[in-house]
């Protein structure tokens, strides 16, 4: 299986500030990675798909990119309603596996 | 408007089994295929497996294999989640979700339902 190592597990951050959270694959995966944004009601929602591609609707603060098998999602300045859980997944190849997750917290 | 519409929490004894809905609506039920995804309490998102709703074909990770069982009713656009011999550690929400297409290529996760929590408790 592939993992998916997440980084960092947990971040403390003001409202403006910029953000990255990073996953590591442990295979190649081509870019088949997306980040999910999951809410504190459990509500989860795909925010990008192919390592890059924004979600319609997605605001644009939120950009993913790729480096060797790297992948980060960043956030170029946080508002309120971007305090939540995130994750990487990669859907290349069975079974899809899932990043340990970022808690993004106001400091 | 895709919508993925899940049931409300489940309590179950331990050895018995549940079987969750996942109602489907806004889109050809058929032309999607459907994954069924694991969150235990406080903990990440583990991929139990997928079917396909047109021809009911399925993959399951090793890890659920025995323990998930997936199935659809086309007639109802409804996908289904068995869950057999259930211990404490099957205590936790399932969502479906389901693929988008772009330019014929699959993208997996791109519409999520609300989630279905299972307790197993005596």
């Amino acid at each position: 299986d592939i993992q998916m190592t997440q980084s960092p597990s947990s971040l403390s951050a003001s409202l403006g500030e910029r953000v990255s959270l990073t996953c590591r694959a442990s295979q190649e995966i081509s870019g088949y990675l997306s980040w999910l944004q999951q809410k504190p009601d459990g509500t989860i929602k795909r925010l990008i798909y192919a390592a890059s591609t924004l979600d319609s609707g997605v605001p644009k603060r939120f950009s993913g990119s790729r480096s060797g098998s790297d992948y980060s999602l960043t956030i170029s300045s946080l508002e309120s309603e971007d305090f939540a859980d995130y994750y990487c997944l990669q859907y290349a190849s069975y079974p899809f596996t899932f990043g340990s997750g970022t808690k993004l917290e106001i400091k | 408007e895709v919508l993925l519409q899940q049931s409300g929490p489940e309590l179950v004894k331990p050895g018995a089994s549940v079987k969750i809905p996942c109602k489907a609506s806004g889109y050809t039920f058929t032309d999607y295929n459907m994954d069924w995804v694991k969150q235990s309490h406080g903990k990440s998102l583990e991929w139990i497996g997928d079917i396909n709703p047109n021809n009911g074909g399925t993959i399951y990770n090793q890890k659920f294999k025995g323990k998930a069982t997936l199935t659809v009713d086309k007639s109802s656009s409804t996908a289904y989640m068995e869950l057999r011999s259930l211990t404490s550690e099957d205590t936790a929400v399932y969502y479906c979700a389901r693929e988008v297409y772009y330019y014929g290529s699959s993208y997996r996760f791109a519409y999520w339902g609300q989630g279905t929590l299972v307790t197993v408790s005596a």
